[in-house]
């Protein structure tokens, strides 16, 4: 089956430490996506990536890196720079960046920073 | 500036009951709107979208969407809840830039859904 995949799926560290979020797609798409869900916030978007070995600042990269040196991954690292690092992460793709309103998602990763 | 907004955080309806989510949207150009679903823990599927033609699109799990420019809304409904509806609901908007169209999501309604 085509997908999406995130793994793991809850994730706990320690205040100070970086952390990388996994995702995968097997979709073949081209343009890829990270977005962060706060509780009464929607979604709001990390980076994106619409080819492989590049990729654009969204709304909220600040305390956030990001690589893309594969088509079918696109992992997330949350350094200790970001202020406020407990939420829900969700990957994205879309077959390419003009059909970027066609995005499906990963089942994301709980991020809970302690 | 585009944006979204979602009247209601919270919609409460029995089962069989009208479920009515409201998004109104403001774009300076014509719009793409969407609805995704989120159950607990999971990522966003993809109820319906508008993009041009006839304004009452009809996406999975019976739901359904108007999109009225002059109220420059796009309402979701369902004639008759079911249990499996509770859910939170996202309203969404494309942006389009120079070759990248960016969704932008409203805050969510959380339907719940009681016997």
């Amino acid at each position: 089956d085509g997908g999406i995949t995130q793994s793991p799926k809850y994730l706990f560290r320690k205040e100070g430490q970086n952390v990388t979020l996994s995702c995968e797609q097997n979709l073949n798409h081209d343009a890829m996506y990270w977005y962060r869900q706060d509780p009464g916030q929607g979604l709001r978007l990390i980076y994106y990536s619409q080819i492989v070995n590049d990729f654009q600042k969204g709304d909220i990269a600040e305390g956030y890196s990001v690589s893309r040196e594969k088509k079918e991954s696109f992992p997330l690292t949350v350094t200790s720079a970001q202020k406020n690092p407990t939420a829900f992460y969700l990957c994205a793709s879309s077959i390419g960046a003009e059909h970027s309103y066609e995005q499906y998602f990963g089942p994301g990763t709980r991020l809970t920073v302690t | 500036a585009q944006s979204v907004t979602q009247l209601g955080s919270h919609v409460s309806v029995s089962e069989g009951a009208l479920v009515l989510l409201r998004c109104n949207y403001s774009s300076s150009v014509p719009p793409y709107l969407f609805w995704y679903v989120q159950y607990p823990n999971q990522g966003l599927q993809l109820l319906l979208k508008y993009t041009t033609g006839a304004t009452l699109v009809k996406g999975i799990n019976g739901f359904e969407a108007e999109f009225k420019k002059s109220e420059t809304s796009f309402h979701l409904t369902k004639p008759s809840a079911h249990m499996s509806d509770a859910a939170e609901y996202f309203c969404a908007v494309i942006i389009w830039g120079t070759s990248y169209g960016k969704l932008t999501f409203g805050q969510g309604t959380i339907l719940t859904v009681h016997p």
